[in-house]
């Protein structure tokens, strides 16, 4: 599929379970990003990627973590899940910045239920 | 660290009526970037309208404008002609214009129903 893709769409896991979530994007976009939702505070960054192997954190890391080997994947990993990370997940990519503007273009979410 | 703020969680409009959703922002950056999301119940994020904050002119899409005050820090979204397909919740969302990343920060929403 063209575009940004997540998988799964919907995941309910348990109380210290490992989770990861998945997001591939098709566009060979520099930047990858992955936001949280949540009521009442919009989206907020967890970490966010400028390149194959570059990472750092955003707004909200604690109890994630993320990689990209490769520029088309970046994976967010949930080591031990508690329940206040049950969300919805976002990823969204962009191209390189600069002087110039680069929309993110957003994938559709995965609802992740923490029980 | 920027803030932005969206102080109406909630708000109906009658369909063909106009409605203004508010926004303010906290930042000390002189250049960035400013935007209206609308997040239907698909949850896809559908970006609506961008200002760029070193343009006065306020920007347009066809029903959509907005109010730019930048010494206010204020950035209001109208919605012209309100259709039954606007019904979503609306971010507003800020962007650094830089080198270092094309990170938004994100209001905390607004949820619009259009009434029939």
């Amino acid at each position: 599929d063209a575009g940004i893709t997540q998988s799964p769409r919907y995941k309910i896991t348990e109380t210290g379970r490992q989770v990861t979530l998945m997001c591939h994007q098709t566009w060979s976009h520099s930047y990858m990003f992955w936001y949280r939702q949540d009521l009442g505070h919009g989206l907020r960054l967890i970490y966010y990627s400028a390149a194959a192997d570059i990472t750092d954190k955003g707004e909200v890391p604690d109890g994630y973590v993320v990689s990209r080997s490769k520029t088309e994947n970046f994976p967010l990993t949930l080591e031990s899940a508690t329940r206040s990370q049950t969300s919805v997940y976002f990823c969204a990519s962009s191209e390189r910045s600069g002087s110039s503007y680069n929309e993110q273009f957003f994938g559709p979410g995965t609802r992740l239920t923490v029980l | 660290a920027q803030t932005v703020t969206q102080s109406q969680p909630e708000m109906s409009v009658q369909e063909a009526e106009t409605v203004t959703l508010s926004c303010t922002y906290d930042t000390s950056e002189s250049n960035y970037y400013l935007f209206w999301y609308k997040q239907p119940p698909s949850r896809q994020m559908i970006l609506v309208i961008r200002q760029e904050a070193y343009k006065q002119q306020n920007a347009t899409e066809n029903r959509f404008s907005v109010n730019f005050q930048k010494a206010a820090k204020s950035f209001s979204l109208k919605i012209s002609d309100s259709q039954l397909g606007d019904t979503a919740m609306y971010f507003c969302a800020f962007m650094k214009r830089n080198n270092a990343g094309n990170m938004l920060t994100f209001g905390g929403g607004t949820r619009l129903m259009v009434k029939p």
